[in-house]
């Protein structure tokens, strides 16, 4: 039981190109998410998944863009990256939307020159 | 709208020093409210919750409790290691919302032997 894996764990990007942040979990957990995490702002939401199909704005989503089409992964994509992307990206899953327990992944330290 | 704010870190103690994080917070209805704690060079973890007031959330000598008349959920703890340094994020969520749970800023303890 692997829990929420991240890959990759480090990205450096240019200005204006894309990449995508995947993330998986092995719970069949309905409910995932993806937070940023910037100094002395705690984390902010993204976009969230109430289930395999379904997908939502959070916070903090332009810029970004997720799709869900499985119940395993939920990838986050940067379609023109900008500095203002810099940040650490953490997914989160739980067992089903309401769920206190929310379980993180590892992260995604992301630079964007 | 909501909001959790906690105490400025980063706070530096000895080891077997006893330890106060404040966290205070503002919601519009009954939240549960958390402490989730980030080691280096990972993700979040859940520490301890509660979801109710009065209720004492506890876990690896943690203690929190949640005092709706103060809105507080301070986290505690007797005597601390060094293996206890990391990064404590008091949060919040709704009980009707199933979207969003709202992080403090953080706070970075370092425990020296």
């Amino acid at each position: 039981n692997a829990g929420v894996t991240q890959t990759p764990k480090f990205q450096v990007l240019k200005t204006g190109q894309s990449m995508t942040l995947q993330c998986a979990q092995d719970m069949n957990h309905e409910y995932m998410s993806w937070y940023r995490q910037d100094p002395g702002m705690g984390l902010r939401l993204i976009h969230y998944s109430v289930g395999a199909g379904i997908t939502d704005q959070g916070e903090v989503p332009n810029g970004y863009n997720v799709s869900r089409s499985t119940t395993e992964d939920f990838p986050l994509r940067l379609l023109s990256a900008a500095p203002s992307q810099t940040s650490v990206y953490f997914c989160a899953s739980s067992r089903a939307a309401g769920t206190d327990t929310q379980y993180f992944g590892p992260g995604t330290r992301l630079t964007v020159l | 709208g909501d909001s959790v704010t906690q105490m400025e870190g980063p706070v530096t103690l000895s080891e077997e020093a006893f330890l106060t994080i404040n966290c205070t917070y503002t919601a519009t209805g009954y939240p549960s409210l958390f402490w989730y704690v980030q080691y280096p060079g990972e993700g979040l973890q859940l520490l301890l919750k509660a979801t109710k007031a009065d209720d004492k959330g506890s876990n690896k000598g943690f203690e929190a409790t949640y005092r709706k008349e103060t809105t507080s959920f301070h986290l505690e703890k007797g005597s601390v290691q060094v293996s206890d340094s990391a990064v404590y994020f008091c949060a919040l969520k709704e009980k009707t919302s199933y979207d969003k749970v709202i992080f403090g800023p953080g706070t970075s303890l370092s425990v020296i032997p």
